[in-house]
C-alpha cells in the first residue's frame, strides 16, 4: 500500500530565507506525486505535480520539487519566503495505473517569520 | 468558471443525528472525490463516485454513504453522528473517465465544518 510521510509537522523560515518541506513516499511502482497548499478555512489548492517527464517540477509562486527515485524523494523548495507563504502544505501520491485514490500526507504547517 | 462548491460551510449536530453535505463539482469534472479532514491531519479519503456508482472506498464504515446524481453533483451522508466525526470534510472533482489516470488532478471545495456536540 501506498502511503506518505512528511517530516517535520511545523516549519519556521525568516522572511526572505529558503523553504525547505519534505516528503517521503512508500510504494513499489514511482506514482503521481503532488504538493497541495491549504490556506485557514480554505480547501486545497494544487502547487505542483510530477507525472515522470522532468524530475525538476515548477509550480506556483515560484515553487518547485525534485523527484529523487533513489530516496523515494519529492521535497518542495522555494528560494525566498514570503509572508504570504504561510500555510499548511500536504504532499499527496497517486498509481500512475488507474483511477485509484489520492493519498496525502500528514501535512506540514509553515510559518513565516518577519 | 465556477470550481467546486460545497454546502453547507459550516453545522453543528448532536451525537446520533444524521448529516447530509452537497458539492457541485467543476464544470467539465465527472468525478467526484469526498475527504475527511480531522484538526490539524491531513485528508482521508472516504470515496470516490463516477458515473453515480461508488468506485473506491476508504476505511470509513458504513455509516458513510454517498450519492451522485446525473449531473455529476453529489451528497455525502454520515448517520449516527459520534463525536469524532467532527472534522472538514471535503469535495474533490476530476476529469478521469472510464479507466481514470493517476495524472489528474483534484479540485478542492473549500469544504464543510460539521461540529458534532
Amino acid at each position: 500500500a501506498q502511503s506518505v510521510t512528511q517530516l517535520g509537522s511545523h516549519v519556521s523560515v525568516s522572511e526572505g530565507a529558503l523553504v525547505l518541506l519534505r516528503c517521503n513516499y512508500s510504494s513499489s511502482v514511482p506514482p503521481y506525486l503532488f504538493w497541495y497548499v491549504q490556506y485557514p478555512n480554505q480547501g486545497l489548492q494544487l502547487l505542483l505535480k510530477y507525472t515522470s517527464a522532468a524530475t525538476l517540477v515548477k509550480g506556483i509562486n515560484d515553487f518547485e520539487a525534485e523527484f529523487k527515485k533513489s530516496e523515494t524523494s519529492f521535497h518542495l523548495t522555494k528560494p525566498s519566503a514570503h509572508m504570504s507563504d504561510a500555510a499548511e502544505y500536504f504532499c499527496a501520491v497517486r498509481p500512475k495505473t488507474s483511477y485509484d485514490k489520492v493519498i496525502f500526507g500528514p501535512g506540514t504547517s509553515l510559518s513565516v517569520i518577519p | 468558471d465556477a470550481g467546486v462548491t460545497q454546502s453547507p460551510t459550516h453545522l453543528i449536530k448532536t451525537r446520533g443525528q444524521q448529516v447530509t453535505l452537497r458539492c457541485s463539482p467543476k464544470s467539465g469534472h465527472d468525478t467526484v472525490s469526498w475527504y475527511q479532514q480531522a484538526l490539524g491531519q491531513g485528508p482521508q479519503f472516504i470515496f470516490q463516485y463516477y458515473e453515480e456508482e461508488e468506485r473506491q472506498r476508504g476505511n470509513f464504515p458504513d455509516r458513510f454513504s454517498g450519492h451522485q446524481f446525473p449531473n455529476y453533483s453529489s451528497e455525502l451522508n454520515v448517520n449516527a453522528l459520534l463525536l469524532g466525526d467532527s472534522a472538514l470534510y471535503l469535495c474533490a472533482s476530476s476529469l478521469e473517465g472510464f479507466l481514470g489516470s493517476g495524472a489528474n488532478v483534484l479540485t478542492f471545495g473549500a469544504g464543510s465544518r460539521l461540529t458534532v456536540l
